[in-house]
């Protein structure tokens, strides 16, 4: 089965750093496009970034540009969203999926990362 | 950046009733790029369409897609119960994805 699991949900103080985690299995994890979505409560998707974990090639949304950084390690599977220093409004549910390979959509979406920062 | 606006916000229907929802797009996107998912509370989104009018695996056919250009409109033929949800459009262009904002699909 294919399948994206991620890792589980975070709460953290505003200035910490912070990484998440998406493994994929069933399937060639370095042939397809992962991407980044975040979702703030009660809000719609908003597009973060893509990766492409055969060559490590990542493209950004201007509006996330600076503030994350998207990563892969091939050798186990696993793509990452991380954070250097965390604010109130990252505060949100943020899923990883997996670009068609006949497409450019979503297929395959983990079931979501849900960050909370606080103080 | 392309901004994808969705109409309306909220629609009301009944269960067998047919739902039109729009999608317009700021310029021009190529129909292979327009896709359309379904989101329900607590669940990751779900794709229904993609290059603007082709149903993803195991969607029923009461779901269609159509448009070209800047208007795309995702059909759903006679509602059931599980279609009420919110619904999304996306597009791919120029390295970039957008969302729309969302029309929340709701019982009436």
């Amino acid at each position: 089965e294919v399948q994206l699991v991620q890792s589980g949900a975070e709460v953290k103080n505003p200035g910490e750093s912070l990484k998440i985690s998406c493994k994929g299995s069933g399937y060639s994890f370095t042939s397809y496009w992962i991407g980044w979505v975040r979702q703030m409560p009660g809000k719609g998707l908003e597009w973060m970034g893509i990766i492409y974990p055969g060559d490590s090639d990542t493209r950004y949304s201007p509006s996330f540009q600076g503030q994350v950084t998207i990563s892969a390690d091939k050798s186990i599977s696993t793509a990452y969203l991380q954070w250097s220093s965390l604010k109130a409004s990252d505060t949100a549910m943020y899923y990883c999926a997996r670009r068609c390979a006949a497409a450019d959509a979503f297929n395959i979406w983990g079931q979501g990362t849900m960050v909370t920062v606080s103080s | 950046e392309i901004v994808l606006t969705q109409s309306p916000g909220t629609l009301s229907l009944s269960p067998g009733e047919r739902a039109t929802l729009s999608c317009r797009a700021s310029q021009s996107v190529s129909s292979s790029y327009l896709a359309w998912y379904q989101q329900k509370p607590g669940q990751a989104p779900r794709l229904l369409i993609y290059g603007a009018s082709s149903r993803a695996t195991g969607i029923p056919d009461r779901f269609s897609g159509s448009g070209s250009g800047t208007d795309f409109t995702l059909t759903i033929s006679r509602l059931e119960p599980e279609d009420f949800a919110v619904y999304y459009c996306q597009q791919y262009g120029s390295s970039s994805i957008t969302f729309g904002q969302g029309t929340r699909l709701e019982i009436k």
